[in-house]
């Protein structure tokens, strides 16, 4: 079936450092999204994105749509401790969403 | 505020002790869906609703059922729990096919 490789799995980094993860598929999608998950909480949408090309900020977050529709990667500038928790992507082709498995971040002060 | 809530948050139930999660949204959202999220796993999709009375199974509906029999309530039902059930469990909602699916806070159930 489908599936979404994200990496990397994890992330050890020092505050101030910027930060990039991807999703890569086989399968072409609609919609690509964003998700940050905190411990204890579920998972919150960061940035969606809709169009093959497109790129979208969202403070110091941004993330782009694959021009194959099969990829989308997120960028974090600059990051800080609240950055800390997991990440991840969720694609959409038709009614189903599919999501990766998460990049857990850590970041060391 | 535009939510979803699960109830409970936390359960720790026996074997064979029928339980019922619920999961409420006060966006009016046509969509809603049920995940689990295992180590290493990821979110895996267990039920799916497109509309009232409208449900279908996602990638692992074994040993769950789910009712929309209204809008903003999609509750999961499992009839005869098993500790490989022991899961953290997430309700979404969306307003259509593409558009961003919005969690709940998730319940974490631990069969004994």
């Amino acid at each position: 079936g489908q599936q979404l490789n994200q990496s990397p799995q994890s992330m050890f980094i020092q505050e101030g450092e910027d930060v990039s993860m991807n999703c890569t598929s086989s399968s072409i999608f609609n919609t690509w999204l964003w998700y940050k998950q905190d411990p204890g909480e579920g998972p919150v949408l960061l940035i969606a994105l809709y169009k093959a090309g497109e790129l979208t900020s969202n403070g110091r977050l941004t993330a782009q749509f694959g021009i194959t529709r099969k990829d989308s990667f997120l960028n974090i500038s600059a990051s800080i401790p609240s950055d800390v928790g997991i990440y991840f992507c969720g694609a959409s082709g038709t009614y189903k969403y599919i999501f990766g498995t998460g990049t857990r971040l850590k970041v060391l002060a | 505020e535009a939510q979803v809530t699960q109830n409970p948050r936390y359960l720790i139930t026996v074997t064979g002790k029928k339980l019922t999660v619920t999961c409420s949204q006060n966006m009016n959202h046509e969509y809603m869906s049920w995940y689990r999220q295992d180590p290493g796993l990821g979110l895996r999709q267990i039920y799916y609703s497109m509309n009232v009375e409208v449900t279908d199974k996602g990638d692992v509906p074994e040993g769950y059922k789910v009712s929309r029999k209204e809008k903003r309530n999609f509750p999961l039902i499992l009839e005869s729990p098993s500790p490989n059930q022991t899961s953290l469990y997430f309700c979404a909602s969306r307003t259509g096919g593409w558009q961003p699916q919005h969690f709940g806070d998730g319940t974490r159930l631990s069969i004994l």
